[in-house]
């Protein structure tokens, strides 16, 4: 069983761009989750999708977007960068009623 | 605001010592209680998660007390190794598999 995959483990952009991280996640889990973790933080929850909606979602920007296609994977999309982005973008995966698997995450830095 | 509030920020044990780390919390509403532990560059790892319907779980060397009145729950590594040097992260959530509030994290090390 692979666990939680993500892509790209690292990733620079430059401040304006637009990025996607995306997810695998764990065998038989249906939702995904993403969360923001800067240097020295917790992570803070962004969305969490399920069913290819977004069912919840954190206290971030419209910038911050995301998908979850029919296979369940899902994409985080970040458009027009601060230098603020810059953190590790972590995926969760879990199967209904049970506790998330986090993924080694993306290390997104912005310049 | 902070959902989920952890100490201390650091901590430093004596290998074979007991490390505890002590998380409170406000909503009432949290129903799930999970331990994270994290290394450099990696995702958190699910180590621990008790319901508030117990007031103790212990799987092998790590024990979740949980204190319902008091809004309070701690971690407890018994035997503590340089192994388990990495940050530690409390979490809540309404609803086990929804949303987490992650506590700021504890970083510990276990010194040979």
């Amino acid at each position: 069983d692979a666990g939680v995959t993500q892509s790209p483990t690292h990733l620079i952009k430059t401040r304006g761009q637009q990025v996607t991280l995306r997810c695998s996640p764990k065998s038989g889990h249906d939702t995904v989750s993403w969360y923001q973790q800067a240097l020295g933080q917790g992570p803070q929850f962004i969305f969490q999708y399920y069913e290819e909606e977004e069912r919840q979602r954190g206290n971030f920007p419209d910038r911050f977007s995301g998908h979850q296609f029919p296979n369940y994977s899902s994409e985080l999309n970040v458009n027009a960068l601060l230098l603020g982005d810059s953190a590790l973008y972590l995926c969760a995966s879990s199967p209904q009623g049970f506790s998330a698997f986090f993924g080694q995450g993306t290390r997104l830095t912005v310049v | 605001q902070q959902q989920v509030k952890q100490s201390p920020q650091s901590l430093i044990v004596q290998k074979g010592g007991i490390s505890i780390i002590n998380c409170a919390y406000e909503n009432t509403a949290f129903d799930y209680f999970p331990w994270y532990q994290q290394f450099p560059g990696k995702g958190p790892a699910l180590l621990i998660a008790i319901r508030p319907d117990v007031s103790e779980k212990k799987e092998g060397r790590f024990t979740i007390s949980f204190n319902k009145s008091a809004k309070q729950f701690s971690l407890h590594i018994m035997d503590s190794q340089p192994g388990d040097s990495a940050t530690y992260f409390c979490a809540a959530s309404i609803v086990t598999g929804n949303q987490f509030y992650f506590g700021t994290g504890t970083s510990l090390t276990v010194i040979p």
